[in-house]
């Protein structure tokens, strides 16, 4: 039960699109469609963004998406925005009834 | 719908907390539920998760054996009895709610988290 992998920083300027790579393992990622993404702002608990890998809960933004290829999971910011800086946390099933989150990601807008 | 934590607090090593989250405005026991944990200044890192009925309960092998996740369905509570507690299990903890009626990781719901210090 390895933490995904997750890089420790990226940053965009307004407007643009970016995008946060998960890479697991073929005994999480790769194996299944469950992988969730969250955002922390400071001080505040999680929010959902994206789950099942590609799907929105009602009220996100579809300035974000999620997309998965073999092992990794992504998450694309366009138009990037001012409130979009946090930190942002993968989370994938990895079998037996467990789950297994991301070392997070802190966006900077510059 | 709304989930508050509480029952953190300090507490010695080798001592015992139960944490209790409180569900309203949704029925509680339709949903699965989890345990979730942030260190100061770290990730993020699942903790445990139970069932509907609470009859199947998953939990990260570190914790294993040290803790126990339940729920009471008529008071719409969740609970994570820790025992043997260590200073690395200083954490703020949530509880969180499956936004689907199938266990998926897909957490929609979160309490706002109560600390945990273990320290003598």
């Amino acid at each position: 039960q390895s933490a995904l992998t997750q890089p420790a920083s990226v940053s965009g300027s307004p407007g643009q699109s970016i995008t946060i790579s998960c890479t697991g393992t073929s005994s999480d990622v790769g194996s299944y469609n469950l992988v969730s993404w969250y955002q922390q702002h400071p001080g505040k608990a999680p929010k959902l963004m994206i789950y099942e890998g590609t799907k929105r809960p009602s009220g996100v933004s579809n300035r974000f998406s999620g997309s998965k290829s073999g092992n990794t999971a992504s998450l694309t910011i366009s138009g990037l925005q001012a409130e979009d800086e946090a930190d942002y946390y993968c989370c994938s099933y990895a079998g037996s009834g467990t789950y297994v989150f991301g070392t997070g990601t802190k966006v900077t807008v510059l | 719908v709304q989930l508050v934590e509480s029952g953190g607090g300090v507490v010695q090593p080798g001592r015992s907390l139960r944490l209790s989250c409180a569900a309203s405005t949704f029925t509680f026991g339709r949903y699965p539920m989890h345990w979730v944990r942030q260190a100061p200044g770290k990730g993020l890192e699942w903790v445990a998760n139970i069932n509907q009925g609470g009859t199947e309960t998953y939990y990260v092998d570190s914790m294993k054996g040290r803790f126990t996740i339940s729920r009471d369905n008529s008071k719409n509570t969740l609970y994570l009895q820790m025992n043997s507690l260590r200073a690395e299990d200083t954490a703020v903890y949530y509880c969180a709610r499956e936004l689907s009626l199938l266990p998926a990781g897909s957490l929609d719901v979160w309490g706002q988290g109560t600390t945990v210090t273990v320290s003598s």
